[in-house]
Formats: structure tokens, C-alpha cells, sequence
């Protein structure tokens, strides 16, 4: 049972324009959401996280949003650029899970110049 | 950030033989780190919690006398793929935390599997 979803394998989106990256959660006791971002043949990257107290939090270009009633969270990227291509994951935890992070399948981003 | 480095980058074996894989921390001491594993398509899941001078911590349904780890040192962590099979073939990437926060988590690059 995929606990973290990201359901759209694959975005593309003209450069200049948001680029918005969805994932869904299932389990209610995640109270801490990151964000990652991988380019081919390099591991995952720190991007953005937010904690469940809040519902948005912002770091220049990257917003992300979480809706706890709807277990579903966002990343929007404004404006997108080409360097921003590449696999996008969302990943959740709880405290009482030693902080072991729960992944998404990613989202591969493509930003037409 | 920190540089988490693993290799083989790579690795293309015979049935029945065993894998090493190498996860080192360059410029910081990591406790805590941990093995993944990505098949096409699929989310990185976790195979086991690598605890520096203690034993892994494996994630259910994960053989431990098949997926040997060892942390021997604050900055070396391995994964041993005993008698690897087929379906053993996988991608296999690397963690290590930086204190205990998860924003400070840092990746390897990640180890494509190939079993013959």
C-alpha cells in the first residue's frame, strides 16, 4: 500500500510558467512533508519542507501548500526555468517514525525553453 | 551541502555471487543512514536503518541475512547483496542525516544493480 502518491509520472511546462507538482498521502499521523529534486546519475536534493501546523510555506521560487483535510500537498515552481528539469519527490514522516521518510514515486519535470 | 558518496555507480553480476556497496559521508560524521531501494517507475523504499556501531534496522518484509549492512565507522556504511539473484536487480541509493533533521539528509548517487 503506497502510503505517499504522486500520480502524474511526468509534467512538462513552458519556461516563464508555473510548474505545479501534486502528491497525495494516505496516512493521517504525517506531520512533516519535504520536497526533493534529482537530476539523472545524482541522488536527491533538499528542495522544501513544511510541517503540518502549517499550510504554506515559501523559499523564493518554490511555494509548497498542504491541505490536511484533503491529505494532499503541492509544490509550484514560478517562474520555471529550464535547470528546474528533473524527478521531483515528495516525501512525508511522523515523529514517531524516527523520522524515516515515506517516498513518492517522483514526478519527471521537463521546462521547454 | 554535505557530499554523500557511493559507489559503485554501477555493477553487472553473476547469479549466485555477492555485491558490496560503499556509502560514505565525505565532510561530516553521519550516526544514522539508510539504504533504499528503487524499482522502474517506483518510489525509493526503505530497506533498512544503517546505525553506526550497532545493527541495521530492517524494514519488514526485507531479508537481513540476504541485505547485509554494516556501519562500522561514523562515515562508512555497506551493503552486501548476498548470493545475488535476477530479481535482485535493482536501484540501491544511500542516505546519511546530519544530525536529525531530515532537510539534512543527504543522498549517495545511487547503485544500478544488474544480476546475470
Amino acid at each position: 500500500d503506497q502510503q505517499v502518491k504522486q500520480n502524474s509520472p511526468s509534467l512538462s511546462v513552458q519556461e516563464g510558467r508555473i510548474s505545479i507538482l501534486n502528491c497525495d498521502y494516505t496516512n493521517s499521523m504525517f506531520d512533516y512533508f519535504l520536497w526533493y529534486k534529482k537530476y539523472p546519475a545524482e541522488g536527491p536534493t533538499f528542495l522544501i519542507s513544511i510541517s503540518s501546523i502549517k499550510d504554506k510555506n515559501e523559499d523564493g521560487r518554490f511555494t509548497v501548500f498542504l491541505n490536511k483535510s484533503a491529505k494532499h500537498l503541492s509544490l509550484h515552481i514560478v517562474p520555471s526555468q529550464p535547470g528546474d528539469s528533473a524527478v521531483y519527490f515528495c516525501a512525508a514522516s511522523y515523529s514517531g517514525s524516527a523520522r524515516q521518510l515515506t517516498f513518492g514515486s517522483g514526478t519527471q519535470l521537463t521546462v521547454l525553453p | 551541502g554535505a557530499v554523500v558518496s557511493q559507489h559503485p555507480s554501477w555493477v553487472i553480476c553473476k547469479s549466485g555471487t555477492s555485491v558490496k556497496i560503499e556509502c560514505r559521508s565525505l565532510d561530516f560524521q553521519a550516526t544514522t543512514m539508510f539504504w533504499y531501494r528503487q524499482f522502474p517507475k517506483q518510489s525509493l523504499m526503505l530497506m533498512a536503518t544503517s546505525n553506526e556501531g550497532s545493527k541495521a534496522t530492517y524494514e519488514q518484509g526485507v531479508e537481513k541475512d540476504k541485505f547485509l549492512i554494516n556501519h562500522a565507522s561514523l562515515t562508512l556504511s555497506t551493503l552486501t547483496v548476498t548470493s545475488a539473484h535476477p530479481e535482485d536487480s535493482s536501484f540501491y541509493i544511500c542516505s546519511a542525516r546530519q544530525g536529525s533533521a531530515n532537510e539534512k539528509l543527504f543522498f549517495g548517487s545511487g547503485t544500478q544493480l544488474s544480476v546475470l
